[in-house]
């Protein structure tokens, strides 16, 4: 099974920074690859799709790169909405793996 | 708008069974593949099962096999999960999600969660 890896667990930032979250898979994903934001007591929300497509309604700050087995989240300036918990999820052969998620911190 | 929304939630004890539905709207539900995900207290998301638009194609992870089963009914806009032999490990918030068609399975919506507790 491929497993995803999310590096910080916790991130503490200020708003107006720049923020990179990373995610490393096991083996070779291609690009498919999403990033979603988790708020407290909320269904997670689909930000980023085939690793740097922007869902629709999705605020330009948030980028999403990377191929193969290494992803990056970008927030280009951090806003007070941003602070939550976000994961990373691959898709292969019918089955979907989550990173165990970055929480994003007020600092 | 498109809209899922789970019940069948509650407190059910070791061993026991649950039901979950996941009631749809404002999309075309009988084009669109739906999963069960769930997510501990405190503790991250895991995918639990996926079932096809027609209902040919379903797969599960292993922490689940041979315990949960996942349907549809495409005629009341209806996803459900039975979940039988359940465990205090399957404690969980759990969602419905749909699969999005060009986002290379992504979940681009999610229902509000249903909570499942087993507990003696």
């Amino acid at each position: 099974d491929i497993q995803m890896t999310q590096s910080p667990s916790t991130l503490s930032a200020s708003v107006g920074d720049r923020v990179t979250i990373t995610c490393r898979a096991s083996q070779s994903i291609s690009n498919w690859l999403a990033w979603y934001q988790q708020k407290p007591g909320k269904a997670p929300k689909l930000l980023i799709y085939k690793a740097s497509s922007l869902e629709s309604g999705v605020p330009s700050r948030f980028s999403g790169s990377g191929s193969e087995t290494e992803f990056t989240l970008t927030i280009s300036s951090l806003q007070p909405d941003d602070f939550a918990t976000y994961y990373c999820q691959q898709y292969n052969s019918f089955t979907w793996t989550f990173g165990q998620g970055t929480k994003v911190e007020i600092k | 708008e498109v809209q899922l929304v789970e019940s069948g939630g509650g407190l059910v004890q070791p061993g026991g069974s649950l039901r979950l539905s996941c009631a749809a709207s404002g999309f075309s539900f009988s084009s669109y593949s739906m999963n069960w995900v769930r997510q501990a207290p405190g503790k991250g998301l895991e995918w639990v099962s996926y079932i096809s638009s027609s209902s040919s194609s379903i797969y599960y992870a292993d922490s689940v096999k041979g315990r949960f089963t996942i349907s549809r009914d495409n005629a009341k806009n209806s996803l459900y999960l039975q979940m039988n032999s359940l465990r205090a490990e399957d404690t969980a918030v759990y969602y419905c999600a749909r699969t999005c068609l060009v986002c290379q399975g992504s979940l681009d919506y999610w229902g509000q969660g249903s909570l499942v507790t087993v507990s003696s």
